[in-house]
């Protein structure tokens, strides 16, 4: 079992609906969380870090936490063509440890 | 400004070769680490350093070794043991939180190494 899992994708939405990304991990320990942006051929790109359960918004994105669930998503509201990009869900576990997911792609559709 | 170089940004080597990736941040962070990103696949970690001095194998380091002289630098130098070396490279830096645990990680504009 992978440390941390993400849908490859490609998720496919049309401008302006809310895209839905997903992510499990397997470390019931993890307490810090984040989501990257990586466009292509680009180096990653911090969005959001969530450390608590519920929801923290930033903009037109929002983080959902459920640690009894082992559950981490990101909802982009409003999604734009400049969305599209391949989201990466990344858990901190332990002191100095990150586990990365593959990735999933989006495309929003103008 | 303050953030993390990496250079160079494309980098061939012909087999048998040992070549070095620099890694350079100004952001006062603690820990520094080199990923490898393949195609279409996440991150997998090489090595990382906490302190000066100091660093640690990850998943994937055969092949590979580092260096961490200053805390501003963490260079990568990929060896010719390293067989399959072709790949996106990326190196990452981050502070200690409150807890003692490291928090969010930085990225670097990342090198692409090529062996032709």
């Amino acid at each position: 079992q992978k440390e941390v899992e993400q849908n490859s994708g490609p998720l496919s939405v049309p401008e302006g609906a809310i895209a839905s990304l997903n992510c499990t991990y397997s470390d019931r320990g993890s307490q810090s969380f984040f989501w990257y942006r990586q466009y292509s051929g680009k180096s990653p790109e911090l969005i959001m870090s969530i450390y608590s359960n519920g929801d923290k918004e930033d903009g037109r994105f929002t983080a959902q936490l459920n640690k009894a669930s082992q559950y981490v998503s990101l909802l982009i509201r409003d999604s734009q063509p400049s969305d599209s990009a391949t989201y990466l869900c990344a858990v901190n576990p332990t002191f100095n440890k990150f586990y990365f997911g593959s990735g999933t792609k989006l495309n929003v559709k103008p | 400004d303050g953030g993390i170089t990496q250079s160079p940004k494309y980098l061939f080597r012909k087999e048998g070769q040992n070549v070095t990736l620099s890694c350079e941040q100004n952001l006062n962070h603690d820990a520094m680490y080199w990923y490898r990103q393949d195609p279409g696949q996440g991150l997998r970690l090489i090595y990382y350093s906490q302190i000066v001095n100091d660093f640690q194998k990850g998943d994937i380091a055969e092949g590979y070794s580092v260096s961490r002289e200053k805390k501003e630098s963490f260079p990568l130098t990929v060896t010719s043991a390293q067989k399959n070396p072709t790949a996106f490279y990326l190196c990452a830096s981050s502070m200690f939180g409150p807890g003692g645990n490291t928090d969010t990680q930085y990225f670097g504009p990342g090198t692409r190494l090529t062996v032709l």
